[in-house]
């Protein structure tokens, strides 16, 4: 058990590019999660995968916002055309698939966007 | 309406003091769990306890302890005999669902403790 995994730690990008972001979740863990953190905040609920499929959006996840979980293993997520708005840390968290599972959160990457 | 409340924004404290942080939630729902979790400065959110709602035993875990009461719909927190270790943002959350989707987040303690 390696953890959670997040790439990259840090991601400064000027308004308007697109960006991407890696999470390996720890391997047994079925379930995978997209939080998005501003400070003095808890996290936000963006989306969440069981195996490959994504289950749910949240409605702050705007169309600029993607995710995928290709081979319910790692998952990315994409944010095209940055506004500074979106500037904030995004956690990664995982869990397995039973009631009340904690979720293990990965370092996060944080966000500027200029 | 399901919300967690954490009533105390920031917490100060010296070494080796106790503190108590508190967590009181609100749910219609007869099963749900309750966790805490630490955010240190590094930023990485630990989990530290689950409880679920048929389970209201206390427990400790070293310098920790979690006192579940129902009848007040309560879930705090102690640390005893406090270290700058402990020094972190403290966040209570409520499942109802039972899967995180619908994770309900208190908005953190922020604790410190000062040599």
């Amino acid at each position: 058990d390696t953890g959670v995994s997040q790439d990259p730690r840090h991601k400064i990008t000027k308004r308007g590019q697109n960006v991407t972001f890696r999470c390996d979740p720890i391997s047994e863990h079925n379930r995978l999660y997209w939080y998005r953190q501003t400070l003095g905040q808890g996290p936000e609920f963006l989306t969440y995968f069981q195996n490959e499929a994504q289950l749910e959006k949240s409605r702050l996840l705007s169309d600029r916002f993607s995710a995928e979980r290709p081979k319910g293993s790692f998952s990315t997520l994409e944010i095209q055309r940055t506004e500074q708005g979106d500037s904030a840390m995004y956690l990664c968290a995982s869990s397995s698939t039973g009631a009340g599972s904690p979720l293990h959160f990965g370092n996060g990457t944080r966000l500027t966007v200029t | 309406a399901q919300k967690v409340t954490q009533a105390q924004t920031e917490i100060s404290v010296v070494e080796k003091e106790d503190v108590t942080l508190d967590c009181v939630y609100e749910t219609r729902d007869t099963t749900y769990y309750l966790f805490w979790y630490k955010q240190p400065p590094s930023g990485e959110l630990v989990f530290l306890i689950r409880r679920n709602s048929f389970d209201e035993q206390n427990e400790i875990s070293g310098r920790y302890s979690w006192n579940f009461q129902k009848s007040t719909s309560s879930f705090n927190f102690t640390i005893t005999a406090s270290q700058v270790v402990d020094s972190a943002v403290y966040f209570c959350a409520l499942d109802n669902a039972g899967n995180n989707r619908k994770l309900i987040w208190g908005l953190g303690t922020s604790l410190a403790v000062n040599p």
